[in-house]
Order: C-alpha cells, then structure tokens, then sequence
C-alpha cells in the first residue's frame, strides 16, 4: 500500500539544480515527509524532512505543496557524486519506522 | 566517533548454516533497526528494538531473530540460512525523540 509515487528515473546536468517530485496524496495531518538518498552499495543517508514549512539544509531544499499532497526535493547545484537513489518517505510523528520504496534513480551527467 | 558499524561486510553460508550480524553504534542511540534490500528493492524492516533489552518484528521478520542485550548493539540471527534471505542487510540507529535514522555500510549475505 504505497504512500508515496515517484518517477522511476531522472537525469541532470551537472551544476544545474536537480527538481525531484513526489506525490503523497493520502497524507495524513500527523505525517512528514522525509527524503533520503543511497549511493551505490551505500547505506542510506539522510537528506531532509518536513512536515508543512519549506525547509532547507546544507545539502537540500524541500517545497511541500499548500495542501501537502506533494513535494519537491530541490539539489541546488548537482555534482556526480549526487548520483543516487532518491527515497521520498512519509511517517507518523510519532512513529520511528521507515517504509521505503522504490525511489527515483537520479543520474548526473557531465 | 565511528557512527554505525556493521559486522561481517561480506559473508557466504550454505542452506542451513546459522550466522549472527552484529550493529555497533556509538552514538548513544535509543533505537536500533534491521532492514534488508534485495536487488532493485527498496529497504524493508525485519526488526526494530526501542531500547536495550526490547525487540518488535517489523514488516518481514520471519527467519529472523534478534537481541539487544548492551544498548549499543544490536544482533541479528539467522538460525537456519534460506537462499531467500540472501540479500543486503542494514542497519540502523536514532535517538530517541528525533526521527531521522543513521544507517552502516550493509553486510553482503549469500545463502547458496
């Protein structure tokens, strides 16, 4: 029972910003959206997280629609080593379990 | 600070052969998780512990077993190794409160 949908697979240019959609139409008022990222062979590694603000860290920003059925993760500048499976997650607040999905694979091209 | 530590790295078992993977973290960490990923999948959690000396299942448990007998590791064991069960395994801490998970570098299991 998938809660989140997001593309397969995307490209970008390298130096160029990386707009990574996902849709979450089902999400509930107690519920945030989190993003991590997996290199190849890698353990997952935290991006960003969110609840109904924009949000921005050192390596992401994170546009949630109005009505919070979607959001964005923005890389503001990709370089090759952003190349990686993009996982877009919501979770209960209160709730300390991940449920990953199949993720967008994000390729960076020179 | 070595943040999550997982060991073997790499391991081969025949059906039927037992084995435990060790989680270390040093972080002080409330929770601990076990996930595995198989080819082209996404991460599925087996087990999950919320403190030293408590366990839950996750969504894909069964043929496992875990302990966390020291609030820094967590053990996670197979009794009798399926080829079904070869796949990544990961693991991964947070504190308690905070919801973001740190996770190690995987164990490469094959069950032949």
């Amino acid at each position: 029972d998938a809660k989140t949908t997001q593309p397969p697979s995307m490209d970008c240019a390298e130096g160029r910003a990386a707009n990574l959609p996902c849709n979450h139409s089902t999400i509930s008022g107690n519920e945030y959206v989190y993003w991590y990222r997996q290199i190849h062979s890698q353990g997952p590694q935290y991006i960003i997280h969110g609840l109904k603000n924009n949000e921005t860290n050192e390596m992401a920003s994170l546009i949630i629609t109005e009505d919070r059925k979607s959001s964005t993760l923005i890389l503001p500048h990709a370089t090759l080593r952003d190349t990686a499976v993009y996982y877009c997650i919501v979770r209960v607040v209160n709730d300390y379990k991940l449920s990953f999905g199949a993720g967008t694979t994000v390729t960076v091209r020179a | 600070n070595a943040g999550v530590t997982q060991t073997p790295k790499f391991r081969v078992l025949k059906t039927g052969q037992s084995m435990t993977l060790l989680c270390a973290q040093d972080m002080n960490h409330e929770y601990m998780y076990w996930y595995r990923q198989d080819p082209g999948m996404g991460l599925r959690l087996i087990h999950y512990s919320v403190g030293e000396g408590t366990t839950a299942k996750g969504e894909v448990p069964d043929g496992y077993n875990v302990s966390r007998l020291k609030k820094q590791n967590f053990l996670l064991g197979l009794e009798s190794a399926a080829p079904s069960q070869t796949s990544v395994y990961f693991c991964a801490s947070s504190p308690r409160g905070e919801h973001t998970q740190y996770f190690g570098p995987g164990t490469r299991l094959t069950v032949l």
